[in-house]
């Protein structure tokens, strides 16, 4: 069974500070995503990155994809209250594989 | 531009009933995926399905749960003889078949209680 950790769980700071959350896992996927869940609502893709090392900018956001396919982080620069929820990575194991599995998610809070 | 379509948004149904989730993807998407997210817990993969065929149910209960994704409609999933441990928010994905790799995107998701 793959696992895919993050951390931290929670993280709250300040508007305008920097963030790193990662996604760790001991297997390879052939492809990974981040997702954003609002509370009541279904996640957002934020991106999807597929090649060991890729790199993605997302406005404020930096997504990287580990060398070995194994792990993913997030970085959100000067970051903002609408910034605020909870992010997800999800990875499928093989192409043609379509079961995604779910990391355990970072709740982000942002205070103005 | 619709994007996936779920009804109901939120429903209740009293231990014993069976409850009927309904999912329209995304245009042009041909593929459905089903996830379950338990209250302070993450989204645990269910089903996936095509037109006619569920490819993975691996997530599935053996028991009272089921989905479908005819030929024509949305698709289906029914949960039968509903308990209290059945109270979530389910949740359905559509997507393309994009170079091989695997790009969901969500619907806003239907929030059972069973009571």
């Amino acid at each position: 069974t793959q696992l895919l950790e993050q951390s931290p769980q929670f993280l709250s700071i300040q508007e305008g500070e920097n963030l790193t959350v990662y996604c760790n896992s001991s297997s390879v996927f052939s492809s990974l995503q981040w997702y954003r869940q609002e509370p009541g609502e279904g996640p957002v893709l934020l991106v999807t990155v597929v090649t060991g090392g890729e790199v993605k900018k997302l406005k404020r956001l930096t997504f990287q994809f580990g060398d070995a396919r194994k792990d993913s982080s997030l970085h959100i620069t000067a970051a903002q209250p609408g910034d605020t929820g909870l992010y997800l990575c999800a990875g499928a194991p093989s192409f043609g594989n379509e079961k995604l599995t779910f990391g355990t998610g970072t709740r982000l809070t942002i205070i103005p | 531009n619709a994007g996936v379509m779920q009804n109901p948004r939120h429903l209740v149904r009293r231990r014993g009933q069976e409850a009927r989730l309904r999912c329209s993807p995304m245009k042009g998407h041909s593929h459905v995926y089903w996830y379950r997210q338990l209250p302070e817990e993450g989204l645990k993969f269910m089903v996936y399905l095509q037109k006619e065929n569920i490819i993975d149910e691996s997530g599935m209960p053996k028991e009272r749960f089921s989905a479908e994704f005819p030929k024509e409609g949305p698709s289906i999933l029914r949960i039968q003889q509903v308990v209290r441990g059945d109270s979530a928010a389910y949740f359905c994905a559509s997507s393309p078949v994009v170079g091989g790799y695997t790009e969901a995107f969500f619907g806003q998701g239907t929030r059972l209680t069973v009571v």
